[in-house]
């Protein structure tokens, strides 16, 4: 199946952990991002690499560190894990110079307790 | 600021009713406008994307329209469903970010269709 697929689909975790997701899209797009849903569904731009350049850095904590090992991936490392980072994480993907329509996958639910 | 706004947060119509989301921006620079669909527990599904030389899209039951000038958007659709039930999240490329791809999302319209 073309998709944007993420690992894992639920991660629970104890505060000051360090823990990955990973992302990866066989769309051949160029461009992909990370986007974090809060507790009230509100949904935030955190990252975006193009051809596996950083381009977009939100105001993230630096706990936060993205990495982009070819085109077709891009995995969120985070670091001392804190109760508030808890939020459904969503990667995107799209062909950033033609119409970047969006393609999202279906989120990592993190919880820390 | 750049901002996107949906109102109503909810709505709850019987099934068979058309119906329209509103979806307003605070600046007429945008790239285009993007409508996604999300069921509870799951991820976005990309419903209809606007570029900004477009007036409006259509998919099967579904019409989005565009009008720069107001900073506004409606989806229109028509003979709701109870399987049109799920939130609904207008998201916008402004041109203020560059060419980034950034998208700014409103808080989303929770559709209920009752049988």
């Amino acid at each position: 199946d073309t998709a944007v697929s993420q690992t894992p689909k639920y991660l629970v975790t104890q505060m000051g952990n360090d823990k990955s997701i990973k992302c990866e899209q066989n769309l051949g797009h160029d461009t992909m991002y990370w986007y974090k849903q809060d507790s009230k569904k509100f949904l935030k731009i955190m990252f975006s690499y193009n051809n596996k350049e950083l381009i977009i850095n939100e105001t993230v904590p630096n706990r936060f560190s993205p990495k982009s090992p070819d085109k077709a991936h891009l995995n969120l490392h985070i670091n001392s894990l804190e109760l508030g980072d808890s939020a459904v994480y969503f990667c995107a993907s799209s062909h950033l110079d033609r119409d970047n329509e969006q393609f999202f996958g279906p989120g990592t639910r993190l919880t820390v307790l | 600021k750049q901002e996107v706004t949906q109102i109503p947060a909810a709505l709850s119509v019987p099934e068979g009713e058309n119906l329209v989301l509103n979806c307003s921006f605070t600046d007429s620079a945008i790239y285009n406008l993007q409508w996604f669909r999300q069921d509870p527990g799951k991820g976005l599904t990309s419903l209809l994307l606007i570029q900004s030389s477009q007036r409006e899209q259509t998919s099967g039951r579904l019409n989005a329209s565009l009008d720069k000038s107001s900073g506004r958007s409606t989806l229109y659709i028509a003979a709701s469903q109870p399987g049109d039930s799920a939130t609904y999240l207008c998201a916008v490329r402004y041109h203020g970010s560059g060419n980034t791809g950034k998208l700014i999302f409103g808080q989303g319209t929770t559709l209920q269709v009752k049988p």
